[in-house]
């Protein structure tokens, strides 16, 4: 079946402009989660969606970066005043919903690679 | 902070079996055991987990040592195509309000060579 998708692949943008990513979780996936990579970094948490609602935003790493998900499926990640620093990869992973006393895997797109000019 | 400890590299001969280890000797009595691997400008991969049982799917098999403080990823005949870096992730599988992320580390960046 599909799996996780993510547009678009690559995107170039000027400092201090705003971009929005989009993730297309497996369908039936309710939970979602946002990662990114910095380039020599390791993968690190944004933040997690549980259908519409976003139980845990920890990771996002200022006021800059904002997130939404509606209709409990297809997901934005905005980031407003791009700066260079926020260059990275930046990945979408889905699972199925998160209940107690199960594992949920978590299967991951393939990624938009941000540049910020 | 990640809660495992991989060697930073290892090599393994084509055909021959690779055996990652990571000690998580802080595991908690509800958090899972989760492999992942990353191949070059690709998202990463899930290959397997446990809780204390050892596991074996068609990627790879998983032994977990009894007192939990350890484990091996095992691919029992590694191709070319196997290099990639390997993440090995502990993760509640219950409880709070951030249970669902994975923390990853460095990882393991296997070579295979022919």
């Amino acid at each position: 079946g599909a799996g996780v998708s993510q547009s678009p692949s690559n995107k170039v943008t000027e400092k201090g402009k705003d971009v929005e990513l989009r993730c297309d979780p497996i369908s039936g996936h309710t939970a979602l989660y946002w990662y990114r990579q910095s380039l020599g970094q390791g993968l690190e948490f944004l933040i997690y969606f549980q259908g519409n609602s976003a139980p845990d935003k920890s990771g996002l790493p200022s006021d800059r970066f904002s997130a939404e998900r509606t209709g409990g499926s297809v997901s934005t990640l905005t980031i407003q005043r791009t700066q260079q620093e926020d260059s990275a990869v930046y990945l979408c992973a889905s699972s199925l919903p998160l209940t107690s006393g199960s594992s949920d895997t978590q299967y991951f797109g393939p990624g938009t690679r941000l540049t910020v000019l | 902070d990640a809660k495992t400890t991989q060697p930073p590299s290892m090599d393994c001969a084509e055909g021959r079996a690779a055996n990652l280890p990571c000690n998580h000797s802080t595991i908690s009595g509800n958090e899972y055991v989760y492999w992942y691997r990353q191949i070059h400008s690709q998202g990463p991969q899930y290959i397997i987990h446990g809780l204390k049982n050892n596991e074996t799917n068609e990627m790879a098999s998983l032994i977990i040592t009894e007192d939990r403080k350890s484990s091996t990823l095992i691919l029992p005949h590694a191709t070319l195509r196997d290099t990639a870096v390997y993440y090995c992730i502990v993760r509640p599988y219950a409880g709070g309000t951030s249970y669902g992320k994975l923390t990853f580390g460095q990882g393991t960046i296997l070579t295979v060579h022919p």
